[in-house]
């Protein structure tokens, strides 16, 4: 079964840059975007963006200035880098295994693997 | 502001059958995903595809679509499943970015 296993840094002062790991165990890394979420407390889920295997990417434009996400294939790790962090940044980091592709009619597109989430805050 | 539109809230007595919804252009072309949240926990997969559930996944849930809605359907619910749900896609722009609807608080009474 596969489980990813997320760690960084979870306290950050404004300007720094947050960099978070997540790493994938038991599975395949190739056929899959591997991706980041965030949930700034109280609030709704956030796409920021993902990496195949091969590093294409694919960034939420909101972020796209200040987010790296990078790929590791020899440790099957996947990297977020997100920077010049300010308060708005502070959130439940979390990392996914997300499968795209089309069937008939429809695409399809889905996240069936979560890592247990990152708190990360922001404060001076 | 989100390219899929869920209501804020939804409410359902127990064992009775509740339809949550999401609304929005990419879903012309794509299944919604489901994602069911519970509180400090991380989301969970409980229908992708047409209509397909995770190992694990009561079949009370399931999921529907038509036009630019799609519907997450519990029949029977459970107090267990008052949580907040996710749909999830990929946006209309064309450009494969990933598009979270706004989530929907379900209670169950």
């Amino acid at each position: 079964q596969v489980q990813l296993q997320q760690w960084g840094a979870g306290l950050l002062k404004p300007s720094e840059t947050l960099s978070l790991t997540c790493a994938v165990y038991g599975g395949s890394f190739s056929g899959y975007y591997w991706s980041w979420i965030r949930q700034p407390p109280g609030k709704g889920l956030e796409w920021i963006g993902e990496i195949n295997h091969s590093g294409s990417t694919n960034y939420n434009p909101s972020l796209k200035s200040r987010v790296t996400i990078s790929v590791d294939t020899s440790k099957n790790q996947f990297s977020l880098k997100l920077s010049s962090v300010t308060a708005a940044d502070t959130a439940v980091y979390y990392c996914a295994r997300a499968l795209w592709g089309s069937s008939t009619l429809y695409y399809y597109y889905y996240m069936d693997v979560w890592g247990k989430g990152t708190t990360v805050t922001v404060s001076s | 502001s989100s390219e899929l539109t869920q209501d804020p809230a939804v409410s359902v007595a127990l064992g009775q059958t509740v339809r949550i919804t999401c609304q929005g252009d990419s879903l012309r072309s794509y299944y919604a995903s489901w994602y069911q949240q519970k509180p400090g926990q991380a989301p969970v997969l409980v229908i992708y595809g047409k209509n397909n559930r995770p190992s694990g996944i009561p079949d009370r849930f399931s999921g529907s679509s038509s036009g630019n809605t799609a519907s997450l359907t519990i029949t029977g619910a459970q107090a267990e499943d008052e949580a907040d749900y996710y749909c999830n896609s990929r946006d209309s722009s064309g450009n494969h970015l990933g598009v979270f609807g706004g989530g929907t608080k379900l209670t169950v009474l």
